[in-house]
């Protein structure tokens, strides 16, 4: 079965600290892609960051970076200098190779002035 | 340019009513996907459109179906609405034929309560 799954339900941190989100997966596929999903209380899923499993460098956008270990089928969210802004639902999503997406369960992230 | 339009945006229906919900995707996208969020469910995909045509379909039951438009906008409908229908309902678009390869863009739903 392909799987993702986000340990963590509930984190919080102070603002400017980093964060870091984890997420794990199953697949036996070897071409696909993972996404970090960021969903506020507006209900809007807005994409963070993307990562193409098969290349081997980190995806970074600004203060978001990933930290991937294909062999591990890990694939977790640093979120560097956090703000208030950033107090969301964070879900963890792979393609799996086709055409849908398969969400974790998701993190609330709190960010605490 | 507009984002991804979700109508309504709160709904309440009742127990063996029907619903259709709509969604305008952003301009020149051609592909519309669905999912449903609950809490107990989390976020599960329905079903993806691409130049009118169903491309893919998760795992939900006949009385869940959409279309897609030549405009590309696209609704979905539930029939004989059940208590466990109720969520919100998600709807993304993106340019062309490789949806989740590309950024997906997402509206801000509709929540549906069925009483």
């Amino acid at each position: 079965a392909q799987t993702v799954t986000q340990s963590q339900p509930e984190m919080s941190v102070q603002e400017a600290e980093t964060v870091t989100l984890s997420c794990t997966y199953d697949t036996s596929e070897n071409n696909y892609y993972l996404f970090w999903y960021k969903q506020p209380p507006s209900r809007q899923m807005i994409l963070v960051i993307r990562q193409e499993a098969y290349k081997q460098q980190n995806a970074t956008e600004n203060r978001f970076s990933v930290n991937f270990q294909k062999a591990a089928k890990s694939f977790s969210l640093k979120i560097s200098d956090s703000q208030l802004g950033d107090t969301a639902m964070y879900f963890c999503a792979s393609n799996f190779g086709n055409e849908k997406l398969t969400f974790g369960t998701g993190t609330r992230l709190t960010i605490i002035p | 340019k507009a984002g991804v339009t979700q109508t309504p945006r709160y709904l309440i229906k009742t127990r063996g009513q029907q619903v259709t919900l709509s969604c305008s995707p952003i301009s020149g996208h051609r592909s519309v996907s669905w999912y449903q969020q609950t809490p107990g469910q989390g976020l599960q995909f329905l079903f993806e459109y691409f130049s009118e045509t169903q491309r893919n379909k998760g795992n939900f039951p006949g009385r869940f179906s959409g279309r897609q438009f030549s405009n590309s906008r696209s609704e979905m409908n539930v029939s004989t609405l059940e208590l466990g229908d109720s969520a919100l309902y998600l709807c993304a678009s993106s340019l062309g034929d490789r949806v989740t390869n590309e950024k997906l863009f997402f509206g801000s739903g509709t929540q549906l309560s069925v009483l």
